[in-house]
């Protein structure tokens, strides 16, 4: 069965620093999406991303954030300048149609910055 | 605005007992409604969903009903396993957005 895989799982570094989570979709899907869950708390949106652009975003995607699909398959989000409230587990989903249709989640990189 | 608030955890249970998890949503559209559970390890998985109300998503023994007089959105199962140890989210998505809005999840634990 397809699914969806992110990489690395876990990724620390140090505060300042720039990191990149990687995410390869289900490969016939054509919307994207990064999500975060900081510990104890809910998963909160944070872009979708359709036809090679950004569809929404949220309060939290700022300008430290950015997104790119660099080729076929893969989808990244760039933190541009960590901060210490970054630290979190992210999450990459991806579906095949527009709507209220479910998204297929990766099982997330745990991001930890110092 | 939309959102989702699930029944905090974790919850411990020992096989064969009734689950019940809580949630309920406040949603500005129609919404559909999602249970999702990750296993450790493992990404979110759809479990079940219900796209207008009074339907039920069931699927591995789990039953949702969607109850918009209670704007409600409960996971329940009859009789758990060890096997069904994990944490589970409630997701609803508002028709004419993209956009997935999950509760907290809810921990698991079902003990022999």
């Amino acid at each position: 069965e397809p699914e969806v895989t992110q990489t690395p799982s876990h990724q620390v570094t140090q505060m300042g620093q720039e990191v990149i989570l990687r995410c390869v979709p289900i490969s016939n899907h054509l919307y994207f999406y990064w999500y975060r869950q900081i510990l104890g708390q809910k998963v909160e949106f944070l872009v979708s991303f359709y036809n090679n652009e950004i569809s929404e975003k949220s309060e939290i995607f700022d300008d430290q954030f950015s997104v790119e699909r660099p080729d076929g398959s893969n989808f990244t989000l760039k933190i541009r300048s960590t901060k210490l409230e970054d630290s979190a587990m992210y999450f990459c989903a991806s579906r095949g149609e527009p709507g209220p249709y479910e998204q297929y989640f990766g099982p997330g990189t745990r991001l930890t910055v110092t | 605005g939309d959102s989702v608030t699930q029944m905090e955890g974790p919850v411990t249970l020992s096989e064969e007992a009734f689950l019940t998890i809580n949630c309920t949503y406040t949603a500005t559209g129609y919404p559909s409604l999602f249970w999702y559970v990750q296993y450790p390890g493992e990404g979110l998985q759809l479990l079940l969903k219900a796209t207008k109300a009074d339907d039920k998503g069931s699927n591995k023994g789990f039953e949702a009903t969607y109850r918009k007089e209670t704007t409600s959105f409960h996971l329940e199962k009859g009789s758990v396993q060890v096997s069904d140890s994990a944490v589970y989210f409630c997701a609803l998505s508002v028709n004419t957005g993209n956009q997935f809005y999950f509760g907290t999840g809810t921990s698991l634990t079902v003990i022999p």
